[in-house]
C-alpha cells in the first residue's frame, strides 16, 4: 500500500533528447509527489513537486505530468543535457502522516553528449 | 545559506564498535529526518524529530541503533554495537514544516568491516 514503483531503473538519452520516468502508487492517500535530484556523493535535492489537484507542473526543462484515475505521475527532461545525469527519485506522501516520504527506488539517468 | 551539514563523511570501522554520525539543521527548520540508502533498499526514513522530540522512530532497525537531538541544531545518530549490514549512506535532513520541502545533507558513508 506504501510502495511507489518506478521505472526504468536506468535510462540513457542524447544530448538535446527527452527523458522519461514513471512512477505509480498505491495509497489514495497520497497527496503531495516531490521529485528528487542526486549527485554522486551529494545528497537527494528537491526537483519539482506536485499535488494531485493539477495534471502538470511545469518548471523550466523539467514537467510533472500527473495521472490522478491512474495512479501515475511522471517527471519528463527536455532537451536534456549532460550536466542532468544523476539519479531520479520520486516520492510520495500523505496529509495524514505528512513526514513520511515513500521514495521509488531511483533511476540512473546518462545523458551522452 | 549553510546547508546540512553532516559529520563525517565517510566512516571505516570493524564490527562490534561504536559509531556516531552527526547532524547539524539548517537554522531556523524545526523538523529533522535521518534516512539510510541502500542499493537494495533504497531511502528508507529512519526517524523523524519534531521540535527536538522523536516523533516516529518506527523505521529504526533494532535497538542497536538510537538517535537524540539535544537542541535545535544538532543531532546525532549511534549504532553500538555496529555490524557488517549497517554500512550504508546515511543521511539527515531537515525542513521549516514537517515535509515540504525536506533539504538532504551531503551523507556520512558507513563501511563497518
Amino acid at each position: 500500500q506504501q510502495q511507489v514503483k518506478q521505472s526504468p531503473q536506468s535510462l540513457i538519452v542524447q544530448k538535446g533528447g527527452i527523458s522519461i520516468i514513471n512512477c505509480a502508487y498505491e495509497n489514495t492517500a497520497f497527496d503531495y509527489f516531490p521529485w528528487y535530484q542526486q549527485f554522486p556523493g551529494k545528497g537527494p535535492a528537491l526537483l519539482i513537486a506536485i499535488r494531485p489537484d493539477v495534471s502538470e507542473k511545469k518548471e523550466g526543462r523539467f514537467t510533472i505530468s500527473f495521472n490522478k484515475s491512474a495512479k501515475q505521475f511522471s517527471l519528463h527532461i527536455m532537451d536534456s543535457q549532460p550536466g542532468d545525469s544523476a539519479t531520479y527519485f520520486c516520492a510520495a506522501t500523505n496529509g495524514g502522516s505528512n513526514y513520511k516520504l515513500t521514495f521509488g527506488k531511483g533511476t540512473l539517468l546518462t545523458v551522452n553528449p | 545559506d549553510a546547508g546540512v551539514i553532516q559529520s563525517p563523511r565517510h566512516e571505516v570501522t570493524e564490527m562490534g564498535q561504536e559509531v556516531t554520525l552527526r547532524c547539524k539543521p539548517i537554522s531556523g527548520h524545526n523538523s529533522l529526518f535521518w534516512y539510510r540508502q541502500t542499493m537494495m533498499r533504497g531511502l528508507e526514513l529512519l526517524i523523524y524529530f519534531n521540535n527536538n522530540v522523536p516523533i516516529d522512530d518506527s523505521g529504526m532497525p533494532e535497538d542497536r541503533f538510537s538517535a537524540k537531538m539535544p537542541n535545535a541544531s544538532f543531532s546525532t545518530l549511534k549504532i553500538q554495537p555496529s555490524e557488517p549490514r549497517d554500512s550504508a549512506v546515511y543521511f539527515c535532513a531537515s525542513s521549516p514544516q514537517s515535509v515540504r520541502p525536506q533539504h538532504f545533507g551531503d551523507g556520512t558513508r558507513l563501511s563497518i568491516l
